[in-house]
C-alpha cells in the first residue's frame, strides 16, 4: 500500500491566487514527521515545511503553510499569492520515527504551473 | 549553507559499463543517501550510509552498490549498466537525530542516461 499518496499529477494556478495540494499518507506510527520539498526545473530538491505529528498548530513557512488534519491523515500544502517562480514539482514526504529508521517516503509529486 | 555536490549532471553510458555517481557534503553529516527519482514515482531509496563505512540497503538496491571510505563522499556504483537504470540520482545528507525533524539536503542531481 502506498504510503504517501498525492492524487494531483499537475496542477494550474493564475498568479497571485492561492493554490492547496493534496497529500495523504498512511502510517501505524504514533510519531512521524511530514515534509514538501519543491524541485525546480534545476533539479535540486529544496526543503519547504515541516510538521510534526504531535504538532498542534498548522506549520507556516512565509507563503507557505501545511493544512494538518491527523485524523484524516492529509497534510496538504496551501501556497499563497502564487508567483511564477512557484512552478515547479512539489513532494510530499513522511518520516516514521518508531518503525521507519532513517528512511523518508516520498510521494509521487505533483507539478504546479503558475500562468501570469 | 549546507552544500551536496554531485560530480556530474548529465551522464551517458553503454550498457554493462561501470559507473561511478560521486557525492560530497561540507556539513559534517553523519547520513547519507542515494535515491532514484522516475516521473510517476517519486523519490525511491537505494542506499543509505549512517556512518563510515557503513551501509543500509533502501528499497530498490538491486544492481547498485555504494562506498563511503569518507565522511563526506558517499558513492553510488552500478556494476554493470543496464537500460532500465536510465534515470535521475539524487544524493541527499542529513545529521539525523532520533525524533527530530530529518531535514534532508539535496544534491542538484545526475540524469542518467543508459544506452
Amino acid at each position: 500500500a502506498q504510503k504517501i499518496t498525492q492524487t494531483q499529477p499537475g496542477m494550474f494556478v493564475q498568479e497571485k491566487e492561492a493554490v492547496t495540494l493534496d497529500c495523504t499518507y498512511d502510517t501505524s506510527d504514533q510519531s512521524y514527521g511530514l515534509f514538501w520539498y519543491k524541485q525546480p526545473s534545476s533539479g535540486e530538491m529544496i526543503f519547504l515545511i515541516y510538521q510534526g505529528s504531535y504538532d498542534e498548530q498548522n506549520a507556516t513557512e512565509g507563503r507557505y503553510s501545511l493544512n494538518f488534519q491527523k485524523a484524516r491523515k492529509s497534510a496538504n500544502l496551501v501556497i499563497s499569492a502564487s508567483q511564477l517562480g512557484d512552478s515547479a514539482m512539489y513532494f510530499c514526504a513522511m518520516r516514521e520515527v518508531n518503525t521507519g529508521g532513517f528512511k523518508t517516503i516520498f510521494g509521487a509529486g505533483t507539478r504546479l504551473f503558475v500562468k501570469a | 549553507d549546507v552544500k551536496v555536490t554531485q560530480s556530474s549532471r548529465y551522464l551517458v553510458k553503454r550498457t554493462g559499463e561501470k559507473v561511478f555517481l560521486e557525492c560530497v557534503q561540507d556539513m559534517d553529516h553523519e547520513n547519507m543517501f542515494w535515491y532514484r527519482q522516475d516521473p510517476g514515482l517519486g523519490l525511491r531509496l537505494i542506499y543509505f550510509s549512517y556512518d563510515v563505512k557503513m551501509k543500509e540497503k533502501g528499497d530498490i538496491p538491486e544492481g547498485y552498490s555504494v562506498s563511503r571510505e569518507k565522511k563526506e563522499r558517499f558513492s553510488l556504483i552500478l556494476e554493470s549498466a543496464s537500460t532500465n537504470q536510465t534515470s535521475m540520482y539524487l544524493c541527499a545528507s542529513t545529521q539525523l537525530i532520533a525524533g527530530e525533524k530529518d531535514t534532508q539536503y539535496f544534491g542538484p542531481g545526475t540524469r542518467l542516461t543508459v544506452l
